[in-house]
């Protein structure tokens, strides 16, 4: 299958600063990326859907503001966490696909942890 | 809204047993269906897809599910587990109309030796 690829996998950083996750498709374009966040033994929880050059589309209860979603071209989209907090301590997954009837690929995921 | 459901939430289950999980999802209109498993410790791993087509569908490590277009389900069916299966299956729609891709709950299943 095609491979996304997400960076960093894992980021420690201090209580009110902000970190940037990067969601990369290697080897197709990626028209829609989506964002999600698992906590320990949840289910994946879509956050936001964004599609290449424009506005991400967030799910009822995710914050704008605080997560601030890129989508600017076809082979990237980037999750910026902002004034981060302990609470948001997770695992964060991207995925793309290539257009409406395809699969979409999986990222390897980034643990978040807010000290 | 649209949304996916996964009803079983632990299945515990002996080795050579067969398994069936259920899932359903909310809307009528054009989905595309996916089982995903993920084993302690790792990243989702995809077991099947639905698309179109045959209703069956055959997956990877003897998984098969079948699409139920009337009663809007894709459960996931093995004729006999073994103890590799625990881990927890997570259902996943790519609702096309809404640009939406939602996963269940997710499944435990536990199988003793």
């Amino acid at each position: 299958g095609a491979v996304v690829s997400q960076h960093p996998s894992w980021v420690i950083c201090k209580s009110g600063t902000s970190v940037k996750i990067e969601c990369r498709s290697l080897d197709f374009q990626a028209t829609t990326m989506f964002w999600y966040r698992q906590f320990p033994k949840q289910s994946l929880m879509l956050m936001a859907t964004s599609n290449e050059g424009s506005k991400a589309t967030y799910e009822q209860g995710v914050e704008k503001d605080k997560f601030l979603i890129n989508h600017a071209s076809l082979t990237l989209s980037t999750l910026t966490v902002t004034s981060a907090h302990p609470e948001d301590s997770s695992f964060y997954i991207c995925s793309a696909r290539g257009g409406d009837n395809t699969e979409a690929f999986f990222g390897q995921g980034t643990r978040l942890t807010v000290v | 809204a649209q949304s996916v459901s996964q009803h079983n939430h632990h299945v515990i289950l002996s080795e050579a047993a067969s398994l069936e999980l259920g899932c359903n999802y909310s809307y009528g209109g054009t989905v595309n269906l996916f089982w995903y498993v993920q084993y302690p410790g790792q990243h989702l791993q995809l077991l099947l897809k639905y698309f179109s087509g045959d209703p069956l569908v055959k997956g990877i490590k003897g998984f098969e599910a079948e699409f139920i277009k009337s009663k809007f389900s894709f459960n996931l069916r093995k004729p006999s587990v073994q103890w590799s299966d625990t881990a927890e299956y997570f259902c996943a729609v790519n609702f096309h109309n809404f640009n939406k891709f939602y996963f269940g709950s997710g499944t435990k299943l536990n199988v003793k030796p």
